[in-house]
């Protein structure tokens, strides 16, 4: 089965406000954690990534916070805008690994007016 | 830069048929990828590349084929569609296999009838 999951499949949200969009990982040899978005009909783009040795990292309008302890990674995204509505996967690498990334299932994220 | 480019975008093809993907990239990244993703779910790694002339195998690897003569150029190979091969398939590179992200290309659709 997978190793990276997503709590909820869907989150719909208010144009203005904050969304966090949660993700569970389940390898503790995972090291690295990137979290992209997916518009409709286009291929993943890279939103912030975060390493095993920090618990969060900020970038413009998004954070990202890493919790080892439970093995959780969260998204928020401060003041939603419509042109954040999309699917936002989390992705985990294991350490020292040449291979690909290993994606979760997705939320798709609503911003209403 | 025109950073992954995908040929075709759409293809349909008939069981048994056989066709290549063509994946470029013109930021002289080492590291090449193909993923497959089905509906609602996240991307699985089908092949990977990690430097001219290398090829490795992914999480769903069978059914496919890939090679790797050019160091921009990353080819996807069905020699026997089948129609649990209906997907989107996304091309990815990246300069370095540790804590980099990796870039995708717009995608591929293709339905095998």
């Amino acid at each position: 089965g997978e190793s990276v999951g997503l709590h909820l499949p869907t989150l719909s949200v208010q144009e203005g406000d904050n969304s966090i969009i949660n993700c569970a990982y389940s390898n503790s040899a995972s090291d690295y954690f990137i979290w992209y978005k997916q518009e409709s009909g286009k291929g993943p783009q890279f939103i912030i990534d975060i390493r095993s040795n920090m618990d969060k990292r900020q970038g413009q309008r998004v954070t990202v916070l890493l919790n080892k302890t439970v093995k959780h990674l969260s998204l928020q995204i401060a003041a939603t805008q419509p042109g954040d509505s999309a699917v936002y996967f989390c992705a985990e690498k294991l350490q020292g690994g040449a291979d690909g990334l290993t994606f979760g299932k997705g939320t798709h994220l609503i911003i209403q007016p | 830069n025109a950073g992954v480019t995908q040929t075709p975008k759409f293809r349909v093809l008939k069981t048994g048929q056989s066709m290549t993907l063509l994946c470029a990239q013109d930021m002289n990244h080492e590291y090449m990828y193909w993923y497959r993703q089905d509906p609602g779910m996240g991307l699985r790694l089908i092949h990977y590349s990690v430097g001219e002339g290398t090829t490795a195998k992914g999480e769903v690897p069978d059914g496919y084929n890939v090679s790797r003569l050019k160091k921009q150029n990353f080819l996807l190979g069905l020699e026997s569609a089948a129609p649990s091969q209906t997907s989107v398939y996304f091309c990815a590179s990246s300069g370095e296999p540790g804590y980099n992200e990796q870039f995708f290309g717009p995608g591929t659709r293709l339905t095998v009838l």
